[in-house]
């Protein structure tokens, strides 16, 4: 069975420094792997998505995510963290057809300190 | 509409009343996903349309929840007998098909009293 796992449930980060969120995933198989974020508010709003190719991809909001399949891991960064970054951010995976039954992890509060 | 529109936004309920959630998605999305969000929790799957079948009901819990999206558009969530366990944000996604971003609703809060 799919599983995800983000180890930090809040990290707090001062404004205009660089970002690590973590995220470990379990799938037997090639995984599809997705970073959402949701504010106050708002829906859960894509960031980024790896579904094969190159391993370092490009999202919105300048993020971008690392896929290593020796660790079983799909790491967000972001170099310059901005107020409105702060946020809940969720890790999920789903299986090789795509967006449907995707298993979301617990989640990563950020904080961001001026 | 622009985006996937959940009715209502809030719903409060007492024990072992009936409830039904309303998704209208995005225009022309003929996949629809339901997904429930308990407290400090991440999404959880509950079950995935494609038109106007369940493709996937694997995540409703038991048989008090149930889904239908009779013309393929609007789908209606509705929950039997409801428990105090079932207050969560109950969140509706819609894609143009599988393998395209899903777009998600602001979800309705169903508490349970």
């Amino acid at each position: 069975a799919q599983s995800v796992t983000q180890p930090d449930i809040h990290i707090t980060v001062s404004e205009g420094a660089s970002l690590e969120l973590r995220c470990n995933y379990s799938y037997g198989a090639t995984p599809y792997l997705f970073w959402y974020v949701q504010s106050p508010g708002q829906g859960l709003q894509l960031l980024l998505k790896y579904f094969s190719g190159d391993t370092l991809v490009q999202g919105i909001k300048g993020f971008e995510a690392e896929f290593k399949r020796s660790q079983s891991s799909f790491n967000l960064r972001k170099p310059s963290v901005h107020w409105s970054d702060a946020a809940e951010y969720f890790c999920a995976v789903g299986s090789n057809t795509g967006f449907q039954k995707l298993v979301f992890g617990t989640g990563t509060r950020l904080l961001v300190s001026p | 509409g622009a985006g996937v529109s959940q009715t209502p936004s809030n719903k409060v309920t007492e024990k072992g009343k009936y409830v039904e959630l309303r998704c209208d998605p995005i225009s022309g999305h003929t996949a629809l996903y339901w997904y429930r969000q308990s407290l400090g929790q991440g999404p959880e799957f509950l079950i995935y349309f494609q038109g106007t079948g369940a493709a996937d009901d694997s995540g409703l819990p038991n048989d008090r929840f149930f889904a239908v999206r009779p013309e393929g558009s609007v789908s209606t969530l509705k929950i039997q007998r409801t428990e105090r366990g079932d207050s969560a944000v109950y969140l509706c996604a819609s894609s143009k098909g599988v393998g395209t971003e899903a777009f998600f609703g602001q979800g309705t809060r169903l508490t349970v009293v």
